[in-house]
């Protein structure tokens, strides 16, 4: 069972449209980050999110932290085909947890 | 920076052998953890070490083991294969900070015959 969920587990659209990833979870996280890897490669770290309530923007991404700290979403605007790829989240725990709890990620695939 | 490395990149190995992979973090960073990716499971958890302890691991058998030398430098081993090891294993290093980001390697792929 993941400690993270992530959904839609699969995503497919057509370059140009917008889409949203989230990532729910019934646990409370100290941050939140996201990752997109690439087939063969290792995750690059995209943001963390730390205050609940906070939105990060990079680009044509959103990331937003929610309120409670439990969940997260990530918006992408006018996707291109170089957004395709595994988005993953992962939580950090509490104090003197130091791993991080990964979801079983999203593939986004943007047509060109 | 140099990212993190790993190797090798590609390993195939038979039911029963035992292997070693390989992981040097980004300079500065004394923090390293493992993760076991499949299809099936995702990113799992295996193991983070830290000042070459052993701070945080993950729930797999006594077969997965690890250490970290005085450089940060770490090394992963498996015994006793299993058709079931093959994935792709990641090394990430970070600062040793609660929730500090993590920066991953292009992996070790292990097919096991």
């Amino acid at each position: 069972t993941q400690l993270l969920e992530q959904s839609p587990q699969f995503l497919s659209i057509q370059e140009g449209e917008n889409l949203t990833v989230y990532c729910n979870s019934s646990s409370v996280f100290s941050s939140l980050q996201w990752y997109r890897q690439e087939p063969g490669e290792g995750p690059v770290l995209l943001v963390t999110v730390v205050t609940g309530g906070e939105v990060k923007k990079l680009k044509r991404l959103t990331f937003q932290f929610g309120d409670a700290r439990k969940d997260s979403s990530l918006h992408i605007t006018a996707a291109q085909p170089g957004d395709t790829g595994l988005y993953l989240c992962a939580g950090a725990g509490p104090l003197g947890d130091y791993k991080l709890s990964f979801g079983a990620g999203t593939t986004v695939t943007v047509r060109a | 920076k140099a990212g993190v490395t790993q190797t090798p990149r590609y390993l195939i190995k038979t039911r029963g052998q035992q292997v070693t992979l390989s992981c040097s973090p980004i300079s500065g960073h004394r923090s390293v953890s493992w993760y076991q990716q499949t299809p099936g499971q995702g990113l799992q958890f295996l193991f983070e070490y830290f000042s070459e302890t052993q701070r945080n691991k993950g729930n797999f058998p006594g077969r997965f083991s690890g250490r970290q030398f005085s450089n940060s430098r770490s090394e992963m081993n498996v015994s006793t294969l299993e058709l079931g090891d093959s994935a792709l294993y990641l090394c990430a290093s970070s600062a040793p900070i609660q929730g500090s980001e993590q920066y991953f390697g292009p992996g070790t792929r292990l097919t096991v015959t």
